[in-house]
């Protein structure tokens, strides 16, 4: 079954530093997403991205945030300076079309913050 | 508006037993309701969905029941088991404006004792 894949699975940065979290979406889907869930909160929405911009950004997806296609198949999230309360598992999903409703998660980018 | 809630928090059940988490939502604008299951370090999985044109929709032990005018929607596992013992998520979104993303309840994490 095809699966969306995350890189690195986990992540440890210094408070202010970038960090850039890669995603590669299942080949034929056509939108892409990052959602973030705070350890033993629920998930939530940071970003949707089709055709080469973002669709939707939630109050979360600050100045601090940018997501890129740099080429054909990653998917990639930078957080530009990063905070503490950044320290999240963060998910990326993707879909055939915005009428699929069935997204595929990955498995997650832990990164922490210290 | 956005809100989903759902209960309980954690829940504890036999082998065998039925396993029930609820979900409320307030935004008439959703129109599309599934479950994720999520192990530790892995991202959400869809389990089942159901959309609002019907009151439940079975697949093996999952069933979600729907009521509309109520504005709630649940999640029964039948003969649950130890390797059912998971985080599940109810979720919601709509087609239109701000429900367009994926809205999460808060979690339950279910424990299936052997």
């Amino acid at each position: 079954e095809p699966e969306v894949t995350q890189t690195p699975s986990h992540q440890v940065t210094q408070m202010g530093q970038e960090v850039i979290l890669r995603c590669v979406p299942i080949s034929n889907h056509l939108y892409f997403y990052w959602y973030r869930q705070i350890l033993g909160q629920k998930v939530e929405f940071l970003v949707s991205f089709y055709n080469n911009e973002i669709s939707e950004k939630s109050e979360i997806f600050d100045d601090q945030f940018s997501v890129e296609r740099p080429d054909g198949s990653n998917f990639t999230l930078k957080i530009r300076s990063t905070k503490l309360e950044d320290s999240a598992m963060y998910f990326c999903a993707s879909s055939v079309n915005f009428g699929d409703y069935g997204y595929t998660f990955g498995s997650g980018t832990r990164l922490t913050v210290v | 508006q956005q809100q989903v809630k759902q209960s309980p928090q954690s829940l504890i059940v036999q082998k065998g037993g039925i396993s029930i988490i609820n979900c409320a939502y307030e935004n008439t604008a959703f129109d599309y309701f599934p479950w994720y299951q999520q192990f530790p370090g892995k991202g959400p999985a869809l389990l089942i969905a159901i959309r609002p044109d019907v009151s439940e929709k079975k697949e093996g032990r999952f069933t979600i029941s729907f009521n509309k005018s109520a504005k709630q929607f649940s999640l029964h596992i039948m003969d649950s088991q130890p390797g059912d013992s998971a985080t599940y998520f109810c979720a919601a979104r709509g087609l239109s404006g701000s429900a367009r993303q994926l809205t999460f309840g808060s979690g339950t994490q279910l424990t299936v004792l052997p």
